[in-house]
């Protein structure tokens, strides 16, 4: 399998649920991206994670709890979600080389949530 | 800071018809720059991308965009739309040299092509 894959590419949930969203990356790439992509507003960027090290986060509610155990693999762990987390949550990846230059970011098919 | 302005939110044009859908940038060094298209329930796939070599960039599905220093624009063109063309397209800006977070998408414009 190559790219970047989501699971599940679907999910409903109640808001006092715990669920978790799966991120896998087969490009050998070092950064991995977190965005929640909601209608009418542009893609929002939540989590950056370079080598492992979360580098980045945009002021996201503490209900999403980001993991990367390791350059393959992402998580965002959900609870207590609002009916406003309602969105389509995008995965992300990328190459950059000792931090310095950029390859452009490669996504996955998303995961479609809906909080009930 | 940088910034990406997107004009239009739905353009229609008729299969056949000169696709352009508009990309402004705000950027105080030099970009990079990126085309990105989304069909329904999917994530989003590289159209194209300007990094600093020439002007013209050539993508695919026949879609090519040029980067203009003087009007800090990056706009998408097609000369002949196809049904299959139908999907939301995005810009995206990142300053080159800059760290792994910073790439900004503009808002996205809605393609509709009429048969």
């Amino acid at each position: 399998e190559t790219g970047v894959t989501q699971t599940p590419r679907h999910l409903v949930m109640g808001m006092t649920n715990k669920k978790s969203l799966k991120c896998e990356q087969h490009l050998g790439h070092n950064a991995m991206y977190w965005y929640k992509q909601s209608a009418k507003k542009p893609l929002e960027l939540m989590f950056v994670y370079s080598l492992e090290e979360r580098v980045e986060n945009n002021s996201v509610p503490s209900r999403f709890s980001p993991e990367c155990p390791n350059s393959s693999h992402l998580f965002l762990h959900l609870h207590t979600l609002q009916p406003e987390d309602s969105a389509l949550y995008l995965c992300a990846s990328s190459l950059n080389p000792a931090g310095q230059g950029y390859t452009e970011a490669f996504f996955g098919q998303g995961t479609r949530l809906t909080v009930v | 800071a940088q910034s990406v302005t997107q004009l239009g939110s739905h353009v229609s044009v008729s299969e056949g018809a000169l696709v352009l859908l508009r990309c402004n940038y705000s950027s105080s060094v030099p970009p990079y720059l990126f085309w990105y298209v989304q069909y329904p329930n999917q994530g989003l796939q590289l159209l194209l991308k300007y990094t600093s070599a020439a002007t013209l960039v050539k993508g695919i599905n026949g879609f090519e965009a040029e980067f203009k220093k003087s009007e800090t624009s990056f706009h998408l063109t097609k000369p002949s739309a196809h049904m299959s063309d139908a999907a939301e397209y995005f810009c995206a800006v990142k300053t080159q040299g800059g760290s792994a977070r910073q790439l900004t998408f503009g808002s996205g414009t809605q393609l509709t092509v009429l048969p």
